[in-house]
């Protein structure tokens, strides 16, 4: 079975400095694996996703998560934290094979940024 | 091309009332996919459709949540009757097929039942 975890219920980093947020995942096939952010009372939006090409995923806004499959890890990261990023972020796993392929959501790391 | 629709943005209504939420998912987009966003709970996945079809409820609540898709471009999931504890945000998304694609996620409804 397919399954995500979210190590962090919260982080809070200066503005300027890198943002790590951490996502394990388990799965018995090759997963696609996706970050999406959510703001305040806005929607999900996706931020990036991995389908088994390149390791290292690149998305909007400056983030990047990279694919390790020895240590069922999809790590989220941006070089320098900005405030705009203040939000909550989900690692999700797509359930996929023959269950159809809807999405597994993490339960969320809430990014915060200070001035 | 617009995103995925959805209305009311905001809803609030007595205990015991029929609450109706619509969503319009992206145009050509097979699959559609309605959530829950609670406190306590995260997002859940009530329901979701292939082709107009319901292919997995097994995320309703309760007999008193009812989903509808009767065309490609319009679904409904209805509350009959309402509870103080269905108040939540509801979120639909759309993709465009199923096994690992990406889902487009609406604005949500924001529902207050009293």
């Amino acid at each position: 079975a397919q399954s995500v975890t979210q190590l962090d219920s919260h982080v809070s980093v200066s503005e300027g400095t890198p943002v790590l947020l951490r996502c394990n995942y388990s799965s018995s096939y090759s997963p696609s694996l996706f970050w999406y952010v959510q703001h305040p009372n806005k929607g999900l939006q996706l931020l990036l996703k991995y389908t088994s090409a390149a390791t290292l995923v690149k998305g909007i806004n400056g983030f990047e998560a990279e694919f390790k499959k020895s240590e069922t890890s999809f790590h989220l990261t941006k070089p320098s934290a900005h405030m705009s990023d203040a939000a909550e972020y989900f690692c999700v796993v797509s359930r996929g094979g023959g269950s159809q392929g809807n999405l597994i959501f993490g339960k969320g790391t809430k990014l915060s940024v200070k001035p | 091309d617009a995103g995925v629709i959805q209305s009311p943005r905001h809803e609030v209504t007595e205990m015991g009332q029929e609450v109706t939420l619509r969503c319009k998912p992206i145009s050509g987009h097979n699959s559609l996919f309605w959530y829950r966003q609670t406190m306590m709970r995260g997002l859940e996945l009530l329901i979701y459709f292939n082709n107009n079809v319901p292919i997995d409820d097994s995320g309703m609540p309760e007999d008193r949540f009812s989903a509808k898709m009767p065309n490609a471009s319009f679904s409904t999931l209805k509350i009959q009757p309402s509870e103080p504890r269905d108040s939540a945000v509801y979120f639909c998304a759309s993709s465009p097929g199923l096994a690992g694609e990406t889902q487009y996620f609406g604005p949500g409804t924001r529902l207050l039942v009293l």
